[in-house]
């Protein structure tokens, strides 16, 4: 069965702090890891990671993938309020769907 | 609004009864998925179809779950005989399955509660 871990479970920072988020998984014929952004409603998109070593960035969203120790982090810089949010990863195999993690909870105080 | 789309976004219903969720794809996605999720946890993946073909189903979709994709645009998930352990957010989410490209989209939610 596939499995999805995400640590740590929850993390509370202040305003222009740099935080990294973990996510290790076991995927069967693994394909891609995504990182998705949760408010108070749907998961929204960020990143797919489908090769080890190639860091995606978008502002100052960056994620790693290592597909030999089977993990990826997302790293925020410079942390606003607006960071706060469940920050969710979920593996991809041969099968369609997504496995997922339980999420980070982030908590960026002003 | 060319996102997914869902309804009803909340929906509090006795023990016992039926309920039927709706979820819109964006238009051009082939892939239709629906995932429930619980406080606390992330999505749990429940069933998908590719255009109206049902490919693959959890082992958490009991008999009282069933989805449908009539024509391999909308799709709807009913619950029957309801039970308070229903009660969690059901997700829908959609992608285009294009050489690499299959991120999955996800619409708002509909919030079940079993009471």
């Amino acid at each position: 069965e596939d499995k999805v871990v995400q640590s740590p479970l929850s993390l509370v920072v202040h305003e222009g702090d740099t935080v990294t988020l973990n996510c290790s998984y076991e995927v069967t014929n693994f394909r891609s890891l995504l990182w998705y952004k949760q408010e108070k409603k749907a998961p929204t998109f960020l990143f797919m990671l489908t090769s080890s070593g190639i860091e995606k960035k978008s502002g100052r969203l960056s994620s790693i993938l290592d597909k030999k120790e089977l993990f990826s982090i997302l790293n925020i810089t410079a942390t606003q309020t607006g960071d706060s949010a469940i920050y969710l990863c979920a593996g991809r195999g041969s099968a369609r769907q997504l496995t997922f993690g339980s999420g980070t909870q982030l908590t960026v105080l002003p | 609004d060319t996102g997914v789309s869902q309804d009803p976004r909340h929906k509090i219903t006795k023990r016992g009864q039926n309920v039927t969720f709706r979820c819109d794809p964006i238009s051009e996605h082939n892939r239709l998925y629906w995932y429930r999720q619980t406080l606390g946890q992330g999505p749990e993946f429940l069933t998908y179809f590719q255009n109206e073909a049902q490919l693959e189903k959890s082992r958490l979709l009991s008999d009282r779950f069933s989805a449908e994709r009539p024509k391999g645009s909308f799709s709807t998930l009913e619950i029957q005989r309801t039970e308070q352990g229903d009660s969690a957010m059901y997700l829908c989410a959609s992608s285009l399955e294009s050489g690499l490209s299959y991120e999955q989209y996800f619409g708002p939610g509909t919030r079940l509660t079993v009471t």
